[in-house]
């Protein structure tokens, strides 16, 4: 199985500020990368698939890069709406596996 | 407006059977590819079945196989998981979730039902 290790685990930043988020695949997964968001008590949401690529309806703050078995999620401009857990999934190879989430707070 | 709608969850002993069912509308079923996915509690995702739109293509993880049965009802648009053989750690919140068309994301999840498995 493609392991994902997602990092930091969590992170506290200020409103307004940029954020990252990485993740490394135990194997190349040709930018068959997804991010997702999690508010609390909430279903994830698509935010970005084929390592770069916006959801329909995301807000242009979010995007994503990467290639081979590294990849990030960035946030511009942190609003307190984006307080949630954010995954990535690689769905290059079943099982599909994620990474095991960070937790995004506002400072 | 896509909606993703489950059912039948709730506290079953090991050992037992259990039955989700995952009420679709909004969209045209028979089109997409549908999976489950779980969240143990406080825990991250693990992808537990994936389907063909015509059934005839079932995917799942080494920790299911065997015990638990994707399956669907085009007719109906409806989406179920037979979960057999219920373990503890198969406790966890239950989503049905929508493939992002050619790509193997998921667009659309249903809001979660949950399963708890314990004596």
């Amino acid at each position: 199985d493609i392991r994902m290790t997602q990092s930091p685990a969590s992170l506290s930043a200020s409103l307004g500020e940029t954020v990252n988020i990485e993740c490394l695949a135990s194997e190349d997964i040709y930018s068959d990368l997804a991010w997702y968001q999690q508010k609390p008590g909430k279903s994830p949401q698509l935010l970005i698939y084929n390592a770069n690529s916006l959801q329909n309806g995301v807000p242009s703050r979010f995007s994503g890069s990467g290639s081979g078995t590294q990849y990030s999620l960035k946030i511009n401009s942190l609003q307190s709406e984006d307080v949630a857990t954010y995954f990535c999934q690689q769905y290059n190879n079943y099982p599909f596996t994620f990474g095991s989430g960070t937790k995004l707070e506002i400072k | 407006e896509v909606q993703l709608v489950e059912s039948g969850g709730g506290l079953v002993q090991p050992g037992r059977s259990l039955k989700l069912s995952c009420a679709a509308s909004g969209f045209t079923f028979s089109n997409y590819y549908m999976a489950w996915v779980r969240q143990a509690p406080k825990k991250g995702l693990e992808w537990v079945a994936t389907i063909s739109t015509s059934g005839s293509r079932t995917y799942y993880p080494d920790s299911v196989k065997g015990r638990f049965t994707i399956s669907r009802d085009n007719a109906k648009s409806s989406l179920y998981l037979q979960m057999n053989s219920l373990k503890s750690e198969d406790t966890a919140t239950y989503y049905c979730a929508r493939r992002h068309g050619g790509y193997r994301t998921f667009d659309y999840w249903g809001q979660g039902v949950m399963v708890t498995v314990s004596s």
